[in-house]
């Protein structure tokens, strides 16, 4: 139980580009996702919590307007690079959890986006 | 504020060896703790949690991590090494107030035959 499905794996596409991220909760409702950035050799850093039916809370120096959270349902949200430039390339991993806060948080297998 | 402090980025160990990676954090209330692996471009895994309880917890593979207040750390063991560890190792911390996880720099387990 509890899978998190991310899509695309990996998208290559040219700078100006718009790209969207899905992370799925596949057997249970997720009221809390979360998008984390990781840098090539580098941890994991929280870009966004996200909670279904409200706006998405950004962390210090994320820009909203660039990277555009949608949290539609308890069991989808997606993460929108606007206008992807090559220093937005990066690897993108979702998390989903239920409201329980000692219950982990499920990760997706992470979308690798290298933008040319 | 939390943080979390994983000693040593590269970890080697051979086949059959015991497995030590370190993690200490900072938490202003109780902690819960976490370890995940992840294997290359792809997500994490939980390996185990700490919430309450007993301090000695059992995660998959293997693994178990101790919980010890007083040295504010939660180090992750496997008594033998099997080639298929070799992994990179998160640990994270979460507070009572956020559900968001501070995850720590990371630890490179490389696993000589």
């Amino acid at each position: 139980g509890a899978v998190v499905s991310q899509h695309p794996s990996r998208v290559i596409c040219k700078s100006g580009t718009s790209v969207k991220i899905e992370c799925r909760s596949l057997d249970f409702q997720a009221t809390t996702m979360f998008w984390y950035r990781q840098f090539p050799k580098q941890s994991l850093m929280l870009m966004a919590t996200s909670n279904e039916g409200s706006k998405a809370t950004y962390e210090q120096g994320v820009e909203k307007d660039k990277f555009l959270i949608n949290h539609a349902s308890l069991t989808l949200s997606t993460l929108t690079v606007t206008s992807a430039h090559p220093e937005d390339s990066s690897f993108y991993i979702c998390s989903a959890k239920v409201g329980s806060l000692n219950q982990p948080q499920h990760f997706g297998d992470g979308t690798r986006l290298s933008i040319l | 504020a939390q943080s979390v402090t994983q000693l040593g980025s590269h970890v080697s160990v051979s086949e059959g060896a015991l497995v030590l990676l370190r993690c200490n954090y900072s938490s202003s209330v109780p902690p819960y703790l976490f370890w995940y692996v992840q294997y290359p471009n792809q997500g994490l895994q939980l390996l185990l949690k700490y919430t309450t309880g007993a301090t000695l917890v059992k995660g998959i593979n293997g693994f178990e991590a101790e919980f010890k207040k007083s040295e504010t750390s939660f180090h992750l063991t496997k008594p033998s090494a099997h080639m298929s560890d070799a992994a990179e190792y998160f640990c994270a911390v979460t507070d009572t107030g956020r559900r968001a996880l501070t995850f720590g720099s990371g630890t490179r387990l490389q696993v000589q035959p």
